[in-house]
């Protein structure tokens, strides 16, 4: 059974950079897609972006300028990257693995993590 | 940017009642959409993947329908564990965007 477990501060200081890391089991980094999904507190979900097995990615265009997704292969993780972040990131974020079946739907995903954004 | 809303927002419905959600595309999509399911707490679960495929594993009461820009989620006969919230998402140009959800709650 594929698990998907994010790591990393559930606290990040207004204008710094959120760090999280997925990691994967029971799947291998190198052979499939993966993204990262966020939902604030009680409502609802936002798509962040996907890495391709190839490493290429797909940011969605309002968060663009701000993400940058990354694979490890050799830990079989992936990671993400927002930076200057304001109380609006605050959110739950997961990771997923996306399979294709002419566009690329999330399969399995964490549990996720809970990161707030305050001074 | 393609808007996607969900009717209704809420609703309460019986164990065993047939229940139909419906997702509006502002603009024609295709079939690239997927409805997912959430309970408190928990991560979301994929139900339905282009529109009417039935992901693996999940209860054949789920079923989905519709192309361009009415979709619909329908639940054959409600079970106890079907109360969840309901999210539809399209897949067919960035911004990639959920629905508002769908909260499903017991009469």
């Amino acid at each position: 059974q594929v698990q998907l477990q994010e790591s990393g501060p559930g606290l990040v200081k207004p204008s710094e950079t959120l760090s999280l890391t997925c990691t994967v089991s029971d799947a291998s980094i190198r052979s499939f897609t993966w993204s990262w999904i966020r939902q604030p507190a009680g409502k609802g979900l936002e798509w962040i972006g996907r890495i391709y097995r190839n490493g290429k990615t797909d940011y969605n265009p309002p968060l663009k300028s701000r993400v940058t997704m990354s694979v490890d292969t050799s830990k079989n993780q992936f990671s993400l990257k927002l930076s200057s972040v304001t109380a609006a990131d605050t959110a739950i974020y997961y990771c997923t693995r996306e399979f294709y079946s002419a566009a690329w739907y999330s399969d399995y995903w964490g549990q996720g993590t809970l990161v707030t954004v305050s001074s | 940017d393609i808007h996607l809303t969900q009717s209704p927002s809420f609703m309460s419905a019986s164990v065993g009642d047939r229940v139909t959600i419906t997702c509006r595309a502002s603009q024609d999509i295709g079939n690239p959409l997927g409805w997912y399911q959430q309970k408190p707490g928990k991560a979301p679960n994929l139900l339905i993947y282009a529109a009417s495929t039935l992901q693996s594993g999940v209860s054949s009461r789920f079923s989905g329908s519709g192309f361009g820009t009415e979709f619909t989620l329908t639940i054959s006969s409600l079970q106890p564990e079907d109360f969840a919230t309901y999210y539809c998402q399209h897949l067919h140009s960035y911004p990639i965007t959920f629905g508002q959800g769908t909260r499903l709650e017991i009469k």
